[in-house]
């Protein structure tokens, strides 16, 4: 089944204490983004990356890394979590990033920080 | 900033009825998308629409572009309950890579 896998659904921690978010993408997709969703504000994306060892900041980028050394991961990294960074986390990723296919989303990773 | 604003923000309508969202952009784009998100889960696409297509068709929903405006609506016709959820269209900038961005979404409350 054709799928994005993000791991963990939920996740409460600590300020400053570093956490990964996983990401993959069975679909052989080039193109792969984070988002996070805030109430009121809908997604705003955080890094996207347009394919193996090319990835680039979106809209949010403050706060967070990410990496892509194979095409189908791509982790979301908060090196020193702050209480702001608290929010709906959605992967995603698509055939091509020129937004002419459709995307396919995880389901989510809601995470705390407290 | 935000380059997709949906309206309304939020639409209430009875099972039956057509619900129309509009969307308005600011910069030239290529394509742009409708999404669909159920409470909190991830999002489902439901359409795509070239810069160079006003209007297409999916089942009972249809959506329109206008490049002149600037602006895309998304209808919804007879509305179902199933039909609750948040709708988002999204477009991308071409800034050498694809940075995509998401309007702040409707949400739909389709009562039965």
């Amino acid at each position: 089944e054709a799928q994005v896998t993000q791991n963990p659904r939920y996740l409460i921690t600590v300020t400053g204490k570093k956490l990964t978010v996983t990401c993959s993408q069975n679909m052989n997709h080039e193109y792969m983004s984070w988002y996070r969703q805030d109430p009121g504000l809908g997604l705003r994306q955080i890094y996207y990356s347009m394919n193996v060892e090319v990835t680039d900041k979106g809209d949010v980028p403050e706060g967070y890394k990410v990496s892509r050394k194979e095409k189908r991961n791509f982790p979301l990294i908060l090196e020193s979590p702050s209480p702001n960074q608290t929010s709906l986390y959605f992967c995603a990723s698509s055939f091509t990033g020129a937004w002419n296919t459709e995307a396919f989303f995880g389901q989510g990773t809601r995470l705390t920080v407290v | 900033s935000q380059q997709g604003e949906e309206d309304p923000q939020a639409l209430s309508i009875q099972e039956g009825e057509n619900a129309t969202m509009n969307c308005s952009y600011k910069t030239s784009i290529n394509n742009l998308q409708w999404y669909r998100q159920n409470s909190g889960r991830g999002l489902v696409h439901l359409i795509l629409i070239r810069s160079n297509e006003r209007e297409k068709h999916s089942g009972r929903l249809r959506v329109t572009l206008d490049t002149s405006k600037k602006s895309s609506s998304l209808l919804i016709t007879a509305s179902r309950a199933a039909d609750t959820a948040s709708y988002f269209c999204a477009t991308a900038l071409n800034t050498g890579g694809f940075k995509t961005i998401f309007g702040a979404g409707t949400r739909l409350f389709v009562k039965a």
